[in-house]
């Protein structure tokens, strides 16, 4: 069964400083790997996502996350953090090719930026 | 389009009552979620729906909980009776397989 784990609950980064969220992922199969945020008080929403080709995937808001199959990682960076950025942040993985289509999500991370 | 539209956005109810979350998928999604969300435990999927058919509800907590699809543009979670444990955030997201989901706002449920 797949299983999604982020490293830190809670990071802490200064305005301009890189931003590094952790993900690694439990699949039997070739996953499909996602990022969502989640500001307060709303639904999540899409940051990017592999699914097959380009192992980097460049999403919105200037965050990009690269999938290694050998780490079995898939780690969100943003060069240069922004106030803005603050939010809870959430991996998921699925496993298309099994015949199902849900996601199982990870805890999260919330992301604090210090000015 | 509008996204996923959810109502009621907040409820507050007593413990015994019938509560009834809503959801409107996107048009053309043929997948839809029930997700609930807490503190303690995260993100739970609590069923999935394909094509108005229910798939997968291994996530539903108890008899007390259960989800109806009956056309593509509307779909219900209904907690009979509700408990203080139920109160969470519960999401409803949809799906046409190839974007990734799309999550509505959210309903925050309080059960006194």
């Amino acid at each position: 069964a797949q299983s999604v784990t982020q490293l830190g609950s809670h990071v802490s980064v200064s305005e301009g400083a890189l931003v590094l969220l952790r993900c690694n992922y439990s699949s039997s199969v070739p996953p499909y790997l996602f990022w969502y945020v989640q500001y307060p008080n709303q639904g999540l929403q899409l940051l990017l996502k592999y699914t097959t080709g380009a192992t980097l995937v460049k999403g919105i808001n200037g965050f990009e996350a690269e999938f290694k199959k050998s780490e079995t990682s898939f780690h969100l960076t943003k060069p240069s953090a922004h106030m803005s950025d603050a939010a809870e942040y959430f991996c998921a993985v699925s496993e298309p090719t099994s015949g199902t289509y849900k996601y199982i999500f990870g805890t999260g991370t919330r992301l604090k930026v210090l000015a | 389009d509008a996204g996923v539209i959810q109502s009621p956005r907040h409820e507050v109810t007593e413990m015994g009552q019938e509560v009834t979350l809503r959801c409107k998928p996107i048009s053309g999604h043929d997948y839809l979620f029930w997700y609930r969300q807490t503190m303690m435990r995260g993100l739970e999927l609590l069923i999935y729906f394909n094509n108005n058919v229910p798939i997968d509800d291994s996530g539903m907590p108890e008899d007390r909980f259960s989800a109806k699809m009956p056309n593509a543009s509307f779909s219900t979670l209904k907690i009979q009776p509700s408990e203080p444990r139920d109160s969470a955030v519960y999401f409803c997201a949809s799906s046409d397989r190839h974007y990734g989901y799309t999550f509505g706002s959210g309903t925050r449920l309080t059960v006194v």
